[in-house]
């Protein structure tokens, strides 16, 4: 089975720094997409940012950017200038073949410091 | 707020009882997607239904079920419950059935089996 890999399962940055969030994958598909959520203690399901495998160019969305490595299979999330409102649970995620259910890891928590 | 709703948002039962979850998806999206969110699986793919007929099956219990109905909106059965059943399920939306299309989640239902 394909699967996604967060190899952090906490995090903790200060208040307006920047910290990364790690994420591997193990498709072989040449051309997927990847996604990273975000889950507040809501528990709703926020889409952050989305990447092409196909694009050259890493997504960027206001203060969230990604490096995507796609010889690596690496999709890293990139946080700048943190805010406390970022505190959540993140998942990263990829979308499997035809069906395009996602296949989620298994969520990096952040906590943000003031 | 996804534009895509869920009810009821907490469901408490018993053991061996039977449940209906449902989901509304977005105004115009014809595919739903339901989710399981558990503390030992994690977020897992249950089911997948576009526009009424089901298109891909995750690791869905055999006492699980689903349909979606003619005016798209989707219903998650589930019988015979055990505590192990006990998580947060979602269902998320699409336009389509591309892999392309990013998927926008509901807020869950909490589902606690006693």
């Amino acid at each position: 089975a394909q699967t996604v890999t967060q190899s952090q399962p906490e995090m903790s940055v200060q208040e307006a720094e920047t910290v990364t969030l790690s994420c591997t994958h193990d498709t072989s598909e040449s051309d997927y997409y990847l996604f990273w959520y975000k889950q507040p203690p809501s528990r709703q399901m926020i889409l952050v940012i989305r990447q092409e495998a196909y694009k050259q160019q890493n997504a960027t969305e206001n203060r969230f950017s990604v490096n995507f490595q796609k010889a690596a299979k690496s999709f890293s999330l990139k946080i700048s200038d943190s805010q406390l409102g970022d505190a959540a649970m993140y998942f990263c995620a990829w979308v499997s073949g035809n069906t395009g259910k996602l296949i989620f890891g298994q969520g990096t928590t952040l906590q943000v410091k003031p | 707020d996804s534009g895509v709703t869920q009810t009821p948002k907490h469901l408490i039962t018993a053991t061996g009882q039977r449940v209906t979850l449902r989901c509304s998806p977005r105004s115009g999206d014809l595919s739903v997607y339901w989710y399981q969110q558990s503390l030992d699986q994690g977020l897992q793919f249950l089911i997948q239904y576009y526009n009424g007929e089901e298109r891909a099956k995750g690791n869905i219990l055999e006492r699980f079920s689903a349909q979606q109905f003619p005016d798209l909106h989707s219903e998650l059965n589930l019988s015979s419950l055990e505590l192990g059943d006990s998580a947060l399920y979602f269902c998320a939306s699409t336009p389509g059935v591309s892999r392309t299309d990013t998927q926008y989640f509901g807020p869950g239902t909490r589902l606690t089996v006693l």
